[in-house]
């Protein structure tokens, strides 16, 4: 079991460019999360999914979007990346509601 | 609001130089307290959970205790393998998949 993937390891992006970070689990979770990691701050929820077809907002949520199509695969859109999207992305997966999360190994994203 | 405060920022000891850190949390009704661990580079990785005060659980060095305004993580002998940054989260009655996490204890284990 490869776990959670994600993809790419490292991105640079301009101002203004589009791009989508990849998830993919392969324990069957129901549940699928968004994290985003700044130093000095904890991990904060971008969006969640419930399931297929679902998806909620977290703590942070503006200037990401998420859809979810399969049970697998929770991809993360950033529409027009701005500096402040500069970051490390964490996608975790779960069996259901309050169970422990199984993290990726995350995504490190300049924004110049 | 839920909060989580971890202390201290950062923690150096020896190898074999017991020590404890500190998550200290304000929750409208918890639901769950989860410990990770996290290496350089990488993903958090699950340590314990903890539902009710006074529970406890164990794992080779680590021991994790709860009571109603916070949680302890205990390291006894630790090891330099052992040197990781903790995080502490939780989760709330009303928070459903809202975790909120603390920052974080950078331990560091010296041989």
């Amino acid at each position: 079991n490869a776990g959670v993937t994600q993809t790419p390891k490292f991105q640079v992006l301009k101002t203004g460019q589009s791009m989508t970070l990849q998830c993919a689990q392969d324990m069957n979770h129901e549940y699928m999360s968004w994290y985003r990691q700044d130093p000095g701050m904890g991990l904060r929820l971008i969006h969640y999914s419930v399931g297929a077809g679902i998806t909620d907002q977290g703590e942070v949520p503006n200037g990401y979007n998420v859809s979810r199509s399969t049970t697998e695969d929770f991809p993360l859109r950033l529409l027009s990346a701005a500096p402040s999207q500069t970051s490390v992305y964490f996608c975790a997966s779960n069996q259901m509601g309050g169970s422990p999360l199984h993290f990726g190994n995350g995504t490190r994203l300049t924004v110049t | 609001e839920d909060q989580v405060t971890q202390s201290p920022e950062a923690l150096r000891l020896q190898e074999g130089e017991s020590s404890s850190l500190n998550c200290s949390y304000t929750v409208s009704g918890l639901r769950g307290l989860f410990w990770y661990r996290q290496d350089p580079g990488k993903g958090p990785e699950f340590l314990f959970t903890l539902y009710s005060a006074g529970e406890e659980k164990e794992k080779e060095r680590l021991k994790a205790t709860l009571t109603k305004k916070e949680s302890f993580l205990h390291i006894t002998a630790p090891k330099p393998e052992d040197s990781a940054t903790y995080l502490c989260a939780v989760l709330s009655n009303t928070g459903f998949q809202k975790l909120v996490f603390g920052t974080g204890t950078r331990l560091l284990v010296s041989p």
